[in-house]
């Protein structure tokens, strides 16, 4: 079956990095863009980027540009989403997502990040 | 690009109909057919109820059902049950090639 499995919790001071990945299986890696989706606590779903696995190519929410890097390795059938210069908004649950592909639509467990002085 | 504007919330009794709305502009909603509803229970993974304007999933009942108009897309429950109380979110492609989603709806069944 399908699974998108991210790597575990992760805390952080402000100002330092994040990298979170998300291991692919059960599907054909290449196929399928993989999204990344944020949720702060008490707050709404919050779309951030897109990578395909195919070319490498992306897309990022203007509200991330600069600060957000998705990459993949496709011989480990593995997204990487990294967020530089982390904010005490930036805390929140972070999902990788095969989205937008009609109703191939699965989510990862889910990584919470914690952004904490 | 601005989240899509949903009600904040929603209630209606079991077996009773509701409508949420999702607006956006012409560069999203109104632009594409690739609107996306989103059923979420708190501490689950969001569940894909409709894609592309009006398609159900395999195995989503067909009480529910999507559709759009101009700039603002629609999700229909009917036949409200207590286990459609949750948080419903529409999401949609854009123009500059990104996706955005809404605020999100909560459903309470009364």
């Amino acid at each position: 079956q399908v699974q998108l499995v991210q790597s575990g919790a992760e805390v952080r001071k402000p100002g330092a990095s994040v990298q979170v990945s998300c291991k692919a299986s059960g599907y054909i890696f290449t196929d399928y863009y993989i999204h990344w989706v944020r949720q702060a606590p008490g707050q709404g779903l919050e779309w951030m980027a897109w990578i395909n696995p195919n070319s490498g190519g992306t897309s990022y929410a203007q509200k991330f540009k600069g600060r957000v890097t998705l990459t993949r390795a496709t011989s480990i059938r593995t997204g990487y989403l990294q967020l530089n210069g982390l904010r005490s908004d930036d805390t929140a649950v972070y999902f990788c997502v095969t989205m937008g592909a009609r109703q191939f639509d699965n989510w990862g467990q889910g990584t919470v990040v914690t952004v904490s002085s | 690009q601005s989240a899509l504007t949903q009600p904040a919330s929603v209630s209606e009794s079991p077996g009773q109909a509701i409508a949420i709305s999702c607006t956006g502009t012409s560069s999203d909603i109104g632009g594409y057919n690739y609107v996306y509803w989103y059923q979420h229970h708190p501490g689950k993974a969001p569940k894909l109820i409709i894609y592309e304007v009006t398609n159900r999933p395999s195995g989503v009942p067909d009480r529910f059902s999507g559709s759009k108009s101009g700039n603002t897309a629609s999700l229909t429950i009917s036949g409200l049950q207590a286990e459609d109380e949750a948080d419903y979110y529409c999401s949609s492609y854009t123009s500059s090639d990104t996706w955005v989603f809404g605020g999100g709806t909560k459903l309470t069944v009364l």
